[in-house]
């Protein structure tokens, strides 16, 4: 079965602009998470949903947001982008978040100039 | 917050070595998952540890999950060049959801062959 997609794989925007990544999880998952990951902090949690509701936030500030969509896919968007956001954003889908395997997708690597 | 504590961050090793990772939780978890990323790759679940006391292996890997359900270790017997990569011990959100993961920052494990 198709595993986790995420779009795009490589972004480089400026800052002060806006970004939206695209997550699509395993057919039959409805749970999502988001992760940034950076050499420094590691792999942190954003945010997970599950059947379009927002059920658990990280430490992020609220420029940080996402929404999922009824067929499970979710969107992570970053406002007034700050050099700092520079990372490796990943998704992972899971069946039951926190409680079975995640799966990841390759990730979206952000670059801000 | 929830903390999760691995350590050795770095562990260099001649390829037939053992290598061990050491992980604890501030808080008690439900369960400890570990997952191993590959250089330019993104994590894979390598497994879930729910019992008390709980030891799993596969092939050279073992698992324990500590008796007080806060610490955990995976130990690799004789090393081989296919295990290099970083391997993060995750457990669940701390909180009422426990939705997403907190992960360890990850043992880089280097092998010189």
């Amino acid at each position: 079965k198709a595993g986790v997609t995420q779009t795009p794989r490589y972004l480089i925007k400026t800052r002060g602009q806006q970004v939206t990544l695209s997550c699509s999880p395993i057919s039959g998952h409805r749970s999502v998470s988001w992760y940034q990951q950076t050499p420094g902090q590691g792999l942190q949690f954003l945010f997970e949903y599950f059947s379009e509701t927002q059920r658990n936030k990280g430490n992020f500030p609220g420029r940080f947001s996402g929404r999922q969509f009824s067929n499970s896919r979710s969107e992570m968007n970053v406002s007034t982008l700050e050099l700092g956001d520079s990372a490796l954003y990943l998704c992972a889908s899971s069946f039951m978040s926190g409680n079975t395997e995640a799966f990841f997708g390759q990730g979206t690597r952000l670059t801000v100039v | 917050g929830q903390q999760v504590m691995q350590i050795p961050q770095y562990q260099h090793v001649q390829e037939g070595e053992d290598f061990t990772t050491y992980c604890n939780s501030s808080t008690t978890l439900s369960n400890i998952q570990w997952y191993k990323q590959r250089p330019g790759g993104h994590p894979v679940f390598l497994i879930q540890l729910v019992k008390s006391g709980e030891v799993k292996k596969q092939k050279r890997l073992t698992f324990q999950f500590g008796e007080a359900k806060k610490n955990s270790s995976l130990h690799i017997t004789a090393t081989q060049t296919t295990d290099v990569g970083t391997y993060f011990c995750a457990g669940p959100n701390s909180g009422g959801g426990a939705d997403g993961l907190t992960f360890g920052k990850g043992t880089h494990l280097i092998i010189q062959p």
